[in-house]
């Protein structure tokens, strides 16, 4: 079946540093993905979807300059974390759907980032 | 969005059968019902998903009510392995992201 990997799956880095995570279909072409965010015993909050192409569409109260998402071609999207601050410590999720219609989202397993 | 109700968390016994409920009262007629489930410190996983007529896949079926405004999720035969939270979330259209709820925390003893 459709797998969506993601990269890395545990990341610390020091406050103010800024941090990669990268998101790929590996066997369809995703001109759409979407990143969540998880804070512990919480459930997956949308934070913006990526547009292949295009710029990303954020939700209300994620910061742009802070969350850079760039979808650069259809198998592959990223998101950097600027300047991490311990505040931003949570656990990061992709997912991609593969075709155009409501079929079911694959989801990444997942980026916990701690940032000391 | 339309939004989704589900109890936060039910028990089980292995080998039993369980039935998660889902209320979406507010459903409209182009929301699709999805289910997906969440293990500790991975992401969602797929279920399964229908838009009117009851579906049976190898992990689950789901029962979709006749005014669609609930549904359940039936896993046969609970395994521990089935321990996890899931998520009920309805989809508005092609294209579109999923927006979770808080979902069931369903527990399996043995």
């Amino acid at each position: 079946g459709a797998v969506v990997s993601q990269h890395p799956s545990r990341v610390i880095c020091k406050s103010g540093t800024s941090v990669k995570i990268e998101c790929r279909s590996l066997d369809f072409q995703a001109t759409t993905m979407f990143w969540y965010r998880q804070f512990p015993k919480q459930s997956l909050m949308l934070m913006a979807t990526s547009n292949e192409g295009s710029k990303a569409t954020y939700e209300q109260g994620v910061e742009k300059d802070k969350f850079l998402i760039n979808h650069a071609s259809l198998t592959l999207s990223t998101l950097t974390v600027t300047s991490a601050h311990p505040e931003d410590s949570s656990f990061y999720i992709c997912s991609a759907r593969r075709g155009q219609g409501n079929e079911k989202l694959f989801f990444g397993s997942g980026t916990q980032l701690s940032v000391l | 969005d339309a939004k989704t109700t589900q109890p936060n968390s039910m028990e089980s016994n292995e080998e039993e059968p369980v039935h998660l409920p889902c209320n979406h009262s507010t459903i409209s007629g182009t929301d699709y019902i999805h289910w997906y489930r969440q293990l500790p410190s991975q992401g969602p996983e797929y279920v399964i998903h229908g838009l009117t007529s009851n579906v049976n896949n190898r992990m689950a079926s789901l029962a979709i009510a006749e005014d669609r405004k609930s549904s359940t999720l039936i896993l046969h035969r609970a395994t521990l392995r089935d321990a996890a939270v899931y998520y009920c979330i309805l989809s508005p259209g092609a294209g579109t992201a999923l927006i979770f709820g808080k979902g069931t925390t369903l527990s399996v003893s043995s």
